[in-house]
């Protein structure tokens, strides 16, 4: 299957500071890529949908301003938490549609945010 | 509202056996479903996946069977090991949509 990368896998920050993943698809391009939210023992929550080159698009009650995305390239997307608070503390997963199989849908390995 | 609903939430089987999880959804518009196997602190991995037009679908072990008129989709899994002891997610998409609809996970422990 194919493989997304995330980095950096966990991170601790302090309150007030700001955050930033990355998520690359490794072997294949991506024009559509989605970062999850996941808390323990929850389902993911579909926090935005990139397109290559397009802004975001937030689901309901996702703070656009706390959360930026960027999806600059096929194979690159960054969500970058902004002056985050403790309850930010989550894992966050990004995945990638490969546009050579319509429908497959890859997941990275998820990187654990702590805020203190 | 729950597009995809997912039972059960929890199940134990003993090595060897056979786990069974069972997904059902009303959107008809769905036409991809996928089942992910996720280990703890780890992202989901995309396991087997099936469309509407066939029944079931079989992997190794892993088999998916399909019930378009009752809307329902179940993963098999044969032959259950430990190794196996992971959360499972079923998903829908419909090809209007760009998203996956997940289900609420099955955390499948397999006994020795």
């Amino acid at each position: 299957g194919a493989v997304v990368s995330q980095h950096p896998s966990w991170v601790i920050c302090k309150s007030g500071t700001s955050v930033k993943i990355e998520c690359r698809s490794l072997d294949f391009q991506a024009t559509t890529m989605f970062w999850y939210r996941q808390f323990p023992k929850q389902s993911l929550m579909l926090m935005a949908t990139s397109n290559e080159g397009s802004k975001a698009t937030y689901e309901q009650g996702v703070e656009k301003d706390k959360f930026l995305i960027n999806h600059a390239s096929l194979t690159l997307s960054t969500l970058t938490v902004t002056s985050a608070h403790p309850e930010d503390s989550s894992f966050y997963i990004c995945s990638a549609r490969d546009i050579s199989l319509f429908y497959e849908q890859y997941f990275g390995p998820g990187t654990r945010l702590t805020v203190t | 509202q729950q597009q995809v609903k997912q039972s059960p939430q929890s199940l134990i089987v003993q090595k060897g056996g056979i786990s069974i999880i069972n997904c059902a959804y009303e959107n008809t518009a769905f036409d991809y479903f996928p089942w992910y196997q996720q280990f703890p602190g780890k992202g989901p991995a995309l396991l087997i996946a099936i469309r509407p037009d066939v029944s079931e679908k079989k992997e190794g072990r892993f088999t998916i069977s399909f019930n378009k008129s009752a809307k329902q989709f179940s993963l098999h899994i044969m032959d259950s090991q430990p190794g196996d002891s992971a959360t499972y997610f079923c998903a829908a998409r419909d090809t209007g949509a760009n998203n996956l609809f997940f289900g609420t996970g099955t955390r499948l422990t397999v006994i020795p």
